[in-house]
């Protein structure tokens, strides 16, 4: 039984696009990630929501939209796709914000922009 | 400078030797002090959590914490081909709530 789905796995689109990334926990966790992960596999925090509120909000592109709509999923919408954007994301989840070492991820939505 | 440092490898070594990885670090707010296994396509697993300087040890794994030298280490013993990953350090600090990774270093176990 999964603990942290992400869809889709694969995401190839043009250029210009917008995309949307969802993410699902049945953890009955708390708080919710979104990590970026670079071709050198660099992973670097994008935001978290504890309870459906942001609580952290990286130096990231306003193009980069989280929406929570309850504790269990977190979404990741990208406006007006970039060339740069092409990484995997992963999205993650901790009993509470103060275990954030303790997260547990999802496999990952490789994005591809071409 | 990046605040955490992490040797890319490929690191290859055969089926039962000691692998051996290590991540140095800038910022001495660092608290607590992870590494994280990852396997081709799939997300980080956390594997090892310790707090202060010092050993810990889990089975085929001891994580090593030099606060001093602002260095950590993490040792695998008996290694086997299923511990072929990526192995990534990450480090906390509770003020700003940021957890910081190391690049990951690709470790190959053959058989």
């Amino acid at each position: 039984d999964t603990a942290v789905s992400q869809t889709p796995k694969y995401l190839v689109t043009q250029m210009g696009n917008d995309k949307s990334i969802k993410c699902e926990q049945n953890l009955g966790h708390d708080t919710m990630y979104w990590y970026k992960q670079d071709s050198k596999k660099f992973l670097k925090i994008m935001f978290s929501y504890n309870n459906k509120e942001l609580i952290i909000n990286e130096t990231v592109p306003n193009r980069f939209s989280p929406k929570s709509p309850d504790k269990a999923h977190l979404n990741l919408h990208i406006n007006s796709l970039e060339l740069g954007d092409s990484a995997v994301y992963f999205c993650a989840s901790s009993q509470d914000r103060g275990a954030m070492a303790e997260a547990f991820f999802g496999q990952g939505t490789r994005l591809t922009v071409v | 400078q990046k605040e955490v440092e992490q040797d890319p490898g490929p690191l290859s070594v055969p089926e039962g030797a000691i692998v051996s990885l290590n991540c140095t670090y800038s910022n001495s707010a660092f608290q607590y002090f992870m590494w994280y296994r990852q396997y081709s396509r799939k997300g980080p697993e956390l594997l090892m959590y310790t707090y202060s300087s010092g050993n810990k040890e889990d089975g085929r794994f001891t994580a090593q914490v030099d606060k001093s030298s602002k260095y950590i280490s993490l040792f695998i013993r008996d290694s086997q081909p299923s511990d072929s990953a990526t192995y990534l350090c990450a480090m906390f600090k509770a003020a700003g709530n940021k957890l910081t990774f190391g690049g990951g270093t690709r470790v190959l176990v053959k058989p």
